[in-house]
Formats: structure tokens, sequence, C-alpha cells
């Protein structure tokens, strides 16, 4: 099993260009995620799927959108990157139930650098 | 406002000097604590989940111990190996089913021979 993979490892994009991350897993979790990770802050999530077709908001939604077109696949995409997005990427997924929601596991992350 | 605090930020260690890490929460309806290593250019990995106050897990030299409103992850006898930055979440009750997970800033912690 590959677990969870990120597309692609690292990108480079200049202010206003548009790009996806896509995230796949091989676990058949109905729970996904997408992180991100700045220095000297927490994780925080922006936006997370409860199964397929469906995507709620997380903490910091604004600038992403999601799409969740297949049980194993979960694409995060700017439309317009900001220097702001400049971060490090994680996607994750987790079993469906609510005592081990917390049980996550992480692909190898993205590092995207907005110039 | 809900808050994970993490302390140290950093911590360094000679192998074989034992030591703590401190995750305090200011939450209310904990579901679970998780403890996770993430390795630099990597992706945190699970170590351990705690549901209830008194409770401890271990795996290795790592021992996880859950308070009411703290926890501790106990390195004992540190090898080089066990450098990593070592991040705790809390899953609590908000207004939704869901809840909500938060994590801490992390501990990074170098171990040196």
């Amino acid at each position: 099993n590959a677990g969870v993979t990120q597309t692609p490892k690292f990108r480079v994009l200049k202010t206003g260009q548009s790009m996806t991350l896509l995230c796949a897993q091989d676990m058949n979790h109905e729970y996904m995620y997408w992180y991100r990770q700045d220095p000297g802050m927490g994780l925080r999530l922006i936006h997370y799927s409860v199964g397929e077709g469906t995507t709620a908001k997380g903490e910091v939604p604004d600038g992403y959108n999601v799409s969740r077109l297949k049980k194993q696949n979960f694409l995060l995409g700017l439309e317009s990157a900001a220097p702001s997005q400049t971060s490090v990427y994680f996607c994750a997924s987790s079993l469906s139930s609510s005592v081990i929601r917390g049980t996550q596991y992480f692909g190898p992350g993205t590092r995207l650098l907005v110039l | 406002e809900d808050q994970v605090t993490q302390s140290p930020e950093a911590l360094r260690l000679q192998e074989g000097e034992s030591s703590s890490l401190n995750c305090s929460y200011t939450v209310s309806g904990l579901r679970g604590l998780f403890w996770y290593r993430q390795d630099p250019g990597k992706g945190p990995e699970f170590l351990f989940t705690l549901y209830s106050a008194g409770e401890e897990k271990e795996k290795e030299r790592l021992k996880a111990t859950l308070t009411k409103k703290e926890s501790f992850l106990h390195i004992t006898a540190p090898k080089p190996e066990d450098s990593a930055t070592y991040l705790c979440a809390v899953h609590y009750m908000t207004t939704d089913s869901w809840g909500k997970l938060q994590f801490g800033a992390g501990t990074q912690v170098v171990v040196t021979p």
C-alpha cells in the first residue's frame, strides 16, 4: 500500500497563477483533509471531506477550493495564488469513526512558493 | 479561545538523557488527544491516542500520559533516531457533530550522540 500520496512535491508559482494539488489514498478511508503548515504554527485545516462528493470548510478556507469526485482522490485548488499562500500543504485521510477521527494518515507534503 | 500549547519549542538532549514534552489544552469536551512525530521534509506520523485522564500509552522509548488539562510525552534514554518534531492534537466537541481537531505548534527534539 502506498498510503497517502501527493502531487507535486514542490512548485513555484507567480502571484495570480492557478494550480491544483492532488491527493490520493489507497486505504479506502472515508475522510480526507487538506492542511497547511507554516513555521511556528500548528497544522491548520483548510477543507475536509466526509465522503465522495462532499466537502466542507475548515479553519482557513479562503482562497482555496476543493473537490472529491472519487473516494480515493481529494483535490485542492488555488484559483489566484497569493504570496500568503506560500506554505507546506499536507493531505491526510482517516476512517469515519468519530472516536478515532484524530488518527489521521498524512501524505509527504507539497511545498509551494508563491512569488 | 480554545488553545493547544506545546512546550518547550525546542529541546536538545544528549543520547540517554531522558526528558518530557508538554501539551496543554484549554478546550472543553475532549474527545481525544493525539501525538504525532514529524521528520524533516515529511508528513506527520501517528504515534498515540489518549481518551481519558489517567490513560497511558507506550511505544519503545516513548510514553504518553494524559491529565485533565495536559499531556506529557516522556522520552526515556533517547537515541539520535528519536530526533524529530513531536506534535500533539486535540479533538474536541463543538456545535457541529464533527467537532474540531486542533494541532499544537510542536516541539523540535534533537538528540546528539
